[in-house]
């Protein structure tokens, strides 16, 4: 199975903050990697396909870049709605695996 | 409108076999490249990925359950269900069903169930 490693696995920043979520995956994937946040107690949200494109309706303060082995994602100006975990989750191969999250606090 | 909402027993004791339903509206599962898949969330916890089933009825399932899991499709009923055997406290957890075939033509999941909470206890 491809390992999917997110760091930092939490971060505290400010509204107005500039941060990085990255994903490494265990092998090649190529750009076949996704981003979801999750609120608490909600159901995760699509935010970014393909390493890089950004899904329908998502601000466009998120972006995601990188491909291979090694991803990123920005948010370049933190919001107070931005807090929740983040995941990462690759749909290269089968079995598709998530990352085991970072969760964002807002300071 | 596409929804999904899984249903199922939110009790279920250690050994038994637990069965969910994904009923959806607002699209096929007959429409090629459409997929409809099983996550989990263990309270607290992160995501795991559990099984795909996709138009053709082609199915995937995690590595580690496999032995455990059966995806099915009722095409005309709009449903997947997804049992799961000899159950076990460990299971406990948040069950959702998504679909994915849509955007980016592959995997991805742009709408997801509201999830429902099973519980493994004797």
């Amino acid at each position: 199975d491809i390992q999917l490693t997110q760091s930092p696995s939490s971060v505290s920043a400010s509204v107005g903050d500039r941060v990085t979520i990255t994903c490494r995956a265990s092998q090649d994937i190529g750009s076949y990697l996704a981003w979801y946040q999750q609120r608490p107690g909600k159901v995760p949200k699509l935010l970014i396909y393909t390493a890089s494109n950004m899904q329908r309706g998502v601000p466009s303060r998120f972006s995601g870049s990188g491909s291979g082995t090694h991803f990123s994602l920005n948010i370049s100006s933190l919001q107070p709605e931005d807090f929740g975990t983040y995941y990462c989750q690759q749909v290269n191969r089968f079995p598709h695996t998530f990352g085991q999250g970072t969760r964002l606090e807002i300071k | 409108q596409v929804t999904l909402r899984e249903s199922g027993p939110a009790l279920v004791k250690p050994t038994q076999t637990l069965t969910l339903t994904c009923a959806f509206s607002g699209f096929s599962l007959s429409t090629t490249g459409v997929c409809v898949s099983w996550i989990r969330q263990p309270p607290g916890k992160p995501l795991e990925w559990l099984a795909l089933i996709d138009w053709d009825d082609d199915k995937y399932y995690s590595t580690s359950l496999k032995t455990r899991l059966t995806i099915s499709k009722d095409t005309s009923k709009n449903q997947v269900v997804l049992t799961m055997t000899n159950m076990d406290p460990v299971d406990t957890a948040t069950y959702y069903c998504a679909r994915s075939g849509i955007v980016g033509a592959t995997y991805y999941f742009d709408y997801w169930g509201q999830g429902t909470l099973v519980t493994v206890s004797s």
